[in-house]
């Protein structure tokens, strides 16, 4: 399975600013996937990120609050815009696995906003 | 709208017993379905994925499929400590791309030594 990382682990941020959360993977990948898991709550996909091309958000997730870039095939970043309480959460990067609808997951990084 | 539900539990089980998750889902044609496991702080890891109807065993888990009644099970025999952590069933759904899995909320295990 490839080893994904992500940075930062953890943060605690303010209302109102925005953070960028990195994600490297080991090997080239085509896909790489932003979740969000609140707490409590499962697993949702923020959007799809390909490399070359915009990225594609899901129903309730707009660019402007979830700016995402993929600048190769190996790394992506997700930024956390004009951020609130509501934004706190586990942020969690993810790529294919070998079969049809695996996904492997990097370390999280878990968002505190005051 | 299409659902996965799982009971959040906990579930409490004794050290060796066999410890059985629970999952139903929403969309009958749903194709490929998963359990992924994670601990408290840490991310999910997969840990059985089943495609058709029927058992799947993997050392000491053992997932269960059937269609028919949109359900899903994860068995886990001779239970131990370590398997303690929050257990997430996800399906994939039919006419979906491969990255759009529908998660669970998630039963929080609990192994009692």
């Amino acid at each position: 399975s490839a080893v994904i990382s992500q940075k930062p682990s953890r943060d605690i941020c303010q209302r109102g600013t925005s953070l960028t959360i990195q994600c490297q993977v080991d090997s080239q990948v085509t896909m790489m996937f932003w979740y969000r898991q609140q707490p409590g709550q499962s697993l949702t996909l923020i959007a799809t990120a390909n490399q070359g091309s915009e990225a594609t958000y899901e129903s309730g997730f707009v660019i402007d609050k979830f700016p995402i870039s993929r600048p190769n095939l190996t790394f992506s970043t997700l930024t956390v815009s004009n951020m609130s309480p509501e934004d706190s959460s586990i942020y969690l990067c993810s790529v294919d696995g070998p079969n049809t609808g695996e996904l492997f997951f990097g370390e999280g990084s878990r968002l505190t906003v005051l | 709208q299409k659902e996965v539900e799982q009971n959040s539990g906990p579930l409490s089980v004794p050290e060796g017993a066999i410890a059985s998750l629970n999952c139903t889902y929403s969309d009958r044609g749903s194709q490929s379905f998963f359990w992924y496991r994670q601990y408290s702080g840490k991310s999910p890891e997969l840990i059985m994925s089943i495609y058709s109807n029927g058992d799947k065993e993997d050392g000491r888990f053992t997932a269960q499929l059937n269609k028919a009644s949109q359900y899903v099970s994860l068995l886990i025999r001779d239970s131990q400590p370590s398997d303690s952590a929050t257990y997430l069933c996800a399906v994939r759904e039919s006419g979906a791309g491969s990255y759009q899995l529908t998660f669970g909320k998630g039963t929080k295990l609990s192994v009692i030594p």
